[in-house]
């Protein structure tokens, strides 16, 4: 089955420990993101990757950071999550110009 | 940068009624999407409309597409209490494949 998957699905953490969110996808996808979600705000891109090797910034990227060192995979890092990264957080895959697939979403909580 | 903005921000019909909803942008798109949200879920693609199009459907769905006014409309016919959801338009721009997410309408089909 086509599909994008998120771990862990619900996370608690306390400031400044470092998490990391992984993602993955079974469609060989090119392109990869990373968004959240909070009321009334919509969602926002973080992340994203064109390929293997190539990230870039989205619209809100401070205090996290992405890798792609493999196509299917695209793990989001909490290097020091603060509580203003309390969110819902998406990762995404497509193929160019197509829709996007989403992950069921990371509910994450910082204390 | 928010580039879809919807329009109305909620919508509330019975059952049977049609439903539309409206999403404007500002820059020029290689194509627009649509996507339905049930609550606290992963975000589900409906349709996509490319620049080059005007008008498609996807059973009860029906999407336009006005590039001189930068704006995008949702149909949904005969609408289902199951339709109950968050609809989002997000507009995809140039070669990077960004997409750009509008705030979403909450759309509440009562029985």
């Amino acid at each position: 089955e086509a599909q994008v998957t998120q771990n862990p699905r619900y996370l608690i953490t306390v400031t400044g420990k470092k998490l990391t969110v992984t993602c993955s996808q079974n469609m060989n996808h090119e392109y990869m993101s990373w968004y959240r979600q909070d009321p009334g705000l919509g969602l926002r891109q973080i992340y994203y990757s064109m390929n293997v090797e190539v990230t870039d910034k989205g619209d809100v990227p401070e205090g996290y950071k992405v890798s792609r060192k493999e196509k299917r995979n695209f793990p989001l890092i909490l290097e020091s999550p603060s509580p203003n990264q309390t969110s819902l957080y998406f990762c995404a895959s497509n193929s160019f110009g197509n829709e996007q697939f989403f992950g069921p979403g990371t509910r994450l909580t910082v204390l | 940068s928010q580039q879809g903005e919807e329009d109305p921000q909620a919508l509330s019909i019975q059952e049977g009624e049609n439903a539309t909803m409206n999403c404007s942008y500002k820059t020029s798109i290689n194509n627009l999407q649509w996507y339905r949200q049930n609550s606290g879920r992963g975000l589900v693609h409906l349709i996509l409309i490319r620049s080059n199009e005007r008008e498609k459907h996807s059973g009860r769905l029906r999407v336009t597409l006005d590039t001189s006014k930068k704006s995008s409309s949702l149909l949904i016919t005969a609408s289902r209490a199951a339709d109950t959801a968050s609809y989002f338009c997000a507009t995809v721009d140039g070669a990077n494949s960004k997409l750009t997410f509008g705030k979403g309408i909450t759309l509440s089909v009562r029985p």
